[in-house]
C-alpha cells in the first residue's frame, strides 16, 4: 500500500543552522500537512498546503519556517535558523481530498537542535 | 506498506451508547500503542496508550483493549458524547525506534 515517506528519521543540527525535512506524500494526494510534537507535549499543527500554496498555518509557523513542493513529489519543511526549542518530532501527512479520515501520516523525523 | 490499519473510515453512534474504534497492525515488533483524537485544523491530541505487557488500560470513559495474538486493538468510549465527534488515530511504536506508525483514522460522529 502507498505510504508517506519522511527522511531522515533522525537529524541533529547545531543551533542557528538551516535544516530541511523531507517528505514524499502519496502520489495522488492533493493536501499536505506538517505537524510537530515536542517531547512530552501534544502534537501541534504547523501548516497545510494545497494547490502549490499554503492554505492554513498556525502561530508556530513563523518566518523561520517555509514549505515547498519543488518537484511535484517532495514536500519539504525548511527551518532557516534553528533554535533549541525546535527540537521535536516532525510529522508529514497527506490526504486525497482534505477529508480528515483519509490522512496518511509519515513515520516522523526526530530533529535535535544542539 | 501500511503497518497500522483502521479499516473503518467513519462511524456514527447515538449519544449515550458505546463507540468502538478498531485498529489492526502487522508488525509484531510494536510494543506501545497510542490513540489520538483530532479536530479539524488541529493537531492530533493524545488520548490514551497501552503497553504490550497489558491487555487493557482505562481512563475515565476511554478504555483501550489490546489483543496481541490477533494484533488488534480497540478504543471503547462509553458513554459517547457529542463532543467526542472527531477523527481518531491509532499509532504504534517499536521498542527500539522512535518512529510512529499511524493508522489512517476513523471519523466518529456522535449523534445527539
Amino acid at each position: 500500500e502507498p505510504e508517506v515517506t519522511q527522511t531522515p528519521s533522525h537529524q541533529v543540527t547545531q543551533m542557528g543552522q538551516e535544516v530541511i525535512l523531507r517528505c514524499v506524500p502519496i502520489s495522488n494526494h492533493l493536501y499536505f500537512y506538517w505537524y510537530r510534537q515536542i517531547l512530552g507535549q501534544k502534537v501541534e499543527f504547523l501548516v497545510s498546503f494545497y494547490n502549490n500554496e499554503i492554505s492554513e498555518k498556525s502561530e508556530i509557523f513563523d518566518d523561520q519556517f517555509s514549505v515547498e513542493r519543488p518537484d511535484g513529489s517532495n514536500f519539504t519543511l525548511k527551518i532557516r535558523s534553528t533554535k533549541l526549542e525546535d527540537s521535536a518530532m516532525y510529522f508529514c501527512a497527506s490526504t486525497s481530498a482534505g477529508a480528515d479520515y483519509g490522512y496518511t501520516f509519515g513515520s516522523g523525523t526526530r530533529l535535535t537542535v544542539v | 506498506d501500511q503497518q497500522v490499519k483502521q479499516n473503518s473510515p467513519s462511524l456514527s453512534v447515538q449519544e449515550g451508547r458505546i463507540s468502538i474504534l478498531n485498529c489492526d497492525y502487522t508488525n509484531s515488533m510494536f510494543d506501545y500503542f497510542l490513540w489520538y483524537k483530532k479536530y479539524p485544523a488541529e493537531g492530533p491530541t493524545f488520548l490514551i496508550s497501552i503497553s504490550s505487557i497489558k491487555d487493557k488500560n482505562e481512563d475515565g470513559r476511554f478504555t483501550v483493549f489490546l489483543n496481541k495474538s490477533a494484533k488488534h486493538l480497540s478504543l471503547h468510549i462509553v458513554p459517547s458524547q457529542p463532543g467526542d465527534s472527531a477523527v481518531y488515530f491509532c499509532a504504534a511504536l517499536k521498542e527500539t525506534g522512535n518512529q510512529f506508525y499511524f493508522g489512517t483514522g476513523t471519523s466518529l460522529t456522535v449523534i445527539p
